[in-house]
């Protein structure tokens, strides 16, 4: 069984860095068949997916183009985990933050990909 | 704003069988994901794939989907089934999309 175990701080300033990190269990960051995703959801924008890192042989990043310019999302093999730094925050960052494993393969010839362990929540709120 | 469009309310009487549907052209190229969540919890997948279900998911929620729409069926529905549901698919730049969300009341 998988388990996503996600720590950080609560509450950031303007323009500062937000810093979260999932924690694995039952599997491994550096898996050949998996996706490590941060997504996050506010009322304002909904489930809002940020970005993943992947082993293919070699590590990838693909991150959302609304982040793009302040995201990096970094895997840690010796502590089986994965981390989000978003930079230079505003307030509209405020939003509860999950980090999620992806899984895909081909069903019926169809690519499917889909988020199957999440981990527990964490609400981060941009303010002075 | 999502590309993936779904109705932002639904209704059900209890027992009853609801479809929540969720429109977007990725859906051609992708099967879409479901998701339920309940207030203060994380969104837990409940189908994938063409019509699968996790383990522990009752087999009153089915999928299916044609064109440019997915769908998500609820047969039978029941008083715990009452929820926000969100949809999910990857685009052709391999970024992954949700839907609005449809949130689930049953009467």
């Amino acid at each position: 069984q998988v388990q996503l175990q996600q720590s950080g701080p609560g509450l950031v300033k303007p323009s500062q860095t937000l810093s979260l990190t999932c924690a694995i269990s039952g599997d491994s960051v550096s898996s050949n068949s998996a996706a490590w995703n941060w997504i996050r959801q506010s009322p304002s924008r909904g489930l809002e997916w940020l970005g993943r890192t992947y082993y293919r042989s070699k590590w990838y990043n693909d991150y959302a183009v609304s982040v793009k310019s302040r995201i990096t999302i970094n895997p840690d093999t010796s502590k089986n985990q994965f981390s989000l730094q978003l930079n230079s925050v505003t307030p509209e960052d405020t939003a509860v933050y999950y980090c999620a494993r992806e899984v895909g393969y081909y069903d019926s010839s169809v690519k499917t990909y889909y988020f199957d362990y999440w981990g527990q929540g964490t609400l981060v709120t941009v303010s002075s | 704003s999502s590309e993936l469009t779904q109705d932002p309310a639904v209704s059900v009487a209890l027992g009853q069988t609801v479809r929540i549907t969720c429109q977007g052209d990725s859906l051609r190229s992708y099967y879409a994901s479901w998701y339920q969540q309940k207030p203060g919890q994380a969104p837990v997948l409940v189908i994938y794939g063409k019509n699968n279900r996790p383990s522990g998911i009752p087999d009153r929620f089915s999928g299916s989907s044609s064109g440019n729409t997915a769908s998500l069926t609820i047969t039978g529905a029941q008083a715990e089934d009452e929820a926000d549901y969100y949809c999910n698919s990857r685009d052709s730049s391999g970024n992954h999309q949700f839907g609005g969300g449809t949130k689930l009341t049953v009467l």
